[in-house]
């Protein structure tokens, strides 16, 4: 069985705050994908990044980076000098085997003016 | 421009009542999802579908019914017997590249579903 465990359930920042949303997961395969989405008030998922269990470089996109740390097992997602454009919840989710998506609870980020 | 359609938005069902939610794509993707999402919930797999004329239960099918007779199109059932359909319903589309573990998923905008 796969588990994602997103244990910041609201994080509230000041707008240019950097902030961090923390991502824990569990699996028994080898091979697996680890994603982040983001759903901003309208509701649709918009995806923002994929990554395998093989690669484990940080990524940087923008204001956005990931730190992928096997040892723990976390896929932690960073917004550097955060806006209000950002206040959305964000769900980290994963696939192992040939299974499908198991998603977090998700962490709601409000980021205030 | 493709992407994912959802009908209706906003959808009012009486109790008792079965009700179909719509999902089409023009991606070209093979497969297709349905989750729902309740408030402070993550998603929650309702059925997925990776070829026509296929489809499989996921966690909490109990209460829905789909079917998948295009390749495009993958619509949703509510039926009487879900206890607690009140609830954001998403659709979403993959990619299945053989050989490839999972590829992302892309969702539509969603269907909020409310029981009177």
């Amino acid at each position: 069985a796969q588990k994602v465990t997103q244990a910041q359930t609201e994080i509230s920042v000041v707008e240019k705050e950097d902030v961090t949303l923390d991502c824990v997961y569990e699996t028994r395969d080898t091979t697996y994908y680890l994603f982040w989405y983001k759903q901003p008030p309208s509701g649709e998922l918009v995806f923002l990044i994929r990554r395998n269990s093989f690669d484990e470089q940080n990524e940087i996109s923008g204001r956005y980076s990931w730190n992928f740390q096997k040892s723990t097992s976390s896929f932690n997602f960073t917004i550097t000098a955060s806006q209000v454009v950002d206040s959305a919840v964000y769900f980290c989710a994963l696939s192992s085997g040939y299974s499908t998506l198991t998603f977090g609870k998700g962490t709601m980020l409000l980021v205030s003016p | 421009d493709g992407g994912i359609t959802q009908s209706p938005k906003y959808l009012f069902r009486k109790e008792g009542q079965n009700v179909t939610l719509s999902c089409e794509q023009n991606l070209n993707h093979d497969a297709m999802y349905w989750y729902r999402q309740d408030p402070g919930q993550g998603l929650r797999l309702i059925y997925y579908s990776q070829i026509v004329n296929d489809f499989q239960k996921g966690d909490i099918a109990e209460g829905y019914s789909v079917s998948r007779e295009k390749k495009e199109s993958f619509p949703l059932t509510v039926t009487s017997a879900q206890k607690n359909p009140t609830a954001f319903y998403l659709c979403a589309s993959s990619l299945q590249n053989p050989g490839q573990v999972y590829n992302e998923q892309f969702f539509g905008p969603g269907t909020r579903l409310t029981v009177l």
